[in-house]
């Protein structure tokens, strides 16, 4: 079945505990991003990645980092999470990133909540 | 940046009634998508329209598409309880890279009380 998973799905951390949200797609996607979903702001895009080795940043990268070794992987590290990094996290992936005209699909993942104490 | 603006942010209507969600935008766009959110779910791509389009359906979906107003409508027809979810419209934009980057808006909170 083609999907994007991510991991955990929930997650309770203290301030300043290394993290890793995993999230891995097997579509064979070129483009990969992560959201963060807060109330009464929708979501905002963290850092997207256009193929391996290849990332920029979104919205609000700050506190976040992001790596791409593989296609199919793109996790989500927080190195030292702070108390407004408590979210609701989604990872989604598209054939490729969009050019002009293109029209591109994005498939979610079923999100990781997050709650940093 | 936000790009795409949902209204209502919030819409309760009986079963059988329509509903409609209305998004508008800031910067012209190549196309406009509705994506759908059960609650705590990921979201789900219900519809696209491009930006030379005026008018699109799929099954009980109907949007429209207004550039000169920079806004987009979205039309369920016969809701029923499933309906119930939030939705979101979509808009791309050009991040600099060449590439074009999806914004989503706020969402509309979508209730159909049965």
């Amino acid at each position: 079945e083609a999907q994007v998973t991510q991991n955990p799905r929930y997650l309770i951390t203290v301030t300043g505990k290394k993290l890793t949200v995993t999230c891995s797609q097997n579509m064979n996607h070129e483009y990969m991003s992560w959201y963060r979903q807060d109330p009464g702001l929708g979501l905002r895009q963290i850092y997207y990645s256009m193929n391996v080795e290849v990332t920029d940043k979104g919205d609000v990268p700050e506190g976040y980092k992001v790596s791409r070794k593989e296609k199919r992987n793109f996790p989500l590290i927080l190195e030292s999470p702070s108390p407004n990094q408590t979210s609701l996290y989604f990872c989604a992936s598209s054939i490729r990133a969009a050019i002009r005209g293109e029209y591109n699909e994005q498939f979610f993942g079923p999100g990781t909540r997050l709650t940093v104490l | 940046s936000q790009q795409g603006e949902e209204d209502p942010q919030a819409l309760s209507i009986q079963e059988g009634e329509n509903a409609t969600m209305n998004c508008s935008y800031k910067t012209s766009i190549n196309n406009l998508q509705w994506y759908r959110q059960n609650s705590g779910r990921g979201l789900v791509h219900l519809i696209l329209i491009r930006s030379n389009e005026r008018e699109k359906h799929s099954g009980r979906l109907r949007v429209t598409l207004d550039t000169s107003k920079k806004s987009s409508s979205l039309l369920i027809t016969a809701s029923r309880a499933a309906d119930t979810a939030s939705y979101f419209c979509a808009t791309d934009g050009n991040s600099g890279a060449g590439s074009y980057q999806l914004t989503f808006g706020k969402g509309t909170k979508l209730s159909v009380i049965p």
